[in-house]
């Protein structure tokens, strides 16, 4: 099945420091979701976008969806511990769509 | 609301067993599905649910049955585990299949096949 594009597949950053992650396709999509799977949980909704140019945010997340709707960006400023998961990019296309997701980046955050 | 729940959250087969992964919403939600999750593959659809007595296969079905008899209720079942089938199962649920909120992930089943 189609597949988004996340890499690389871990980042590894220094407490304090924003990081940017992002989500491409070779295809439109309609919606974009970002979710984050802390270690041993589900995944968890972080952001949902649903228009192209959209710029969303979730406390010190930001997300955008891409103006070509093929790729979606996700920035976490002022990093702290707790900001360690998996963090999935999703996409859906439209009605009776069933979403994509990315393969997920594995975030580290040293204290 | 007790949202999306599985159980087990662990378990262990030898390979050949049969068992059944519960999952369970109270949300009324129409859209149900399983997913697994292996290392560097992210998260891929096995079977899916529109709704009550209405099952699909997804992206991996081979090896899977599931049945829907409730709204709340969405059981996989493995009829014959291979270790191949060890991964980490997770449960969703959301209102309609195309749902913009996205689906609510249970906390998932971790199974190891031997």
């Amino acid at each position: 099945g189609q597949q988004l594009n996340q890499s690389p597949q871990s980042m590894f950053i220094q407490e304090g420091e924003d990081v940017s992650m992002n989500c491409t396709s070779s295809s439109i999509f309609n919606t974009w979701l970002w979710y984050k799977q802390d270690p041993g949980e589900g995944p968890v909704l972080l952001i949902a976008l649903y228009k192209a140019g959209e710029l969303t945010s979730n406390g010190r997340l930001t997300a955008q969806f891409g103006i070509t709707r093929k790729d979606s960006f996700l920035n976490i400023s002022a990093s702290i511990p707790s900001d360690v998961g998996i963090y999935f990019c999703a996409g859906l296309k439209g009605a009776n769509s069933k979403l994509t997701f990315g393969k997920g980046i594995t975030l580290s955050v040293r204290p | 609301n007790a949202g999306v729940t599985q159980t087990p959250k662990f378990q262990v087969l030898k390979t050949g067993q049969s068992m059944t992964l519960q999952c369970a919403q109270d949300m009324n939600h129409e859209y149900m599905s399983w997913y697994r999750q292996d290392p560097g593959m992210g998260l891929r659809l096995i079977h899916y649910s529109v709704g009550a007595g209405i099952t699909d296969q997804g992206e991996v079905p081979n090896g899977y049955n599931v049945s829907r008899s409730t709204t709340e209720d969405f059981p996989l079942r493995l009829l014959s585990a291979a270790p191949s089938q060890t991964s980490v199962y997770f449960c969703a649920s959301s209102r309609r299949l195309e749902s913009e909120e996205g689906p609510f992930f249970g906390p998932g089943t971790r199974l190891t096949v031997l």
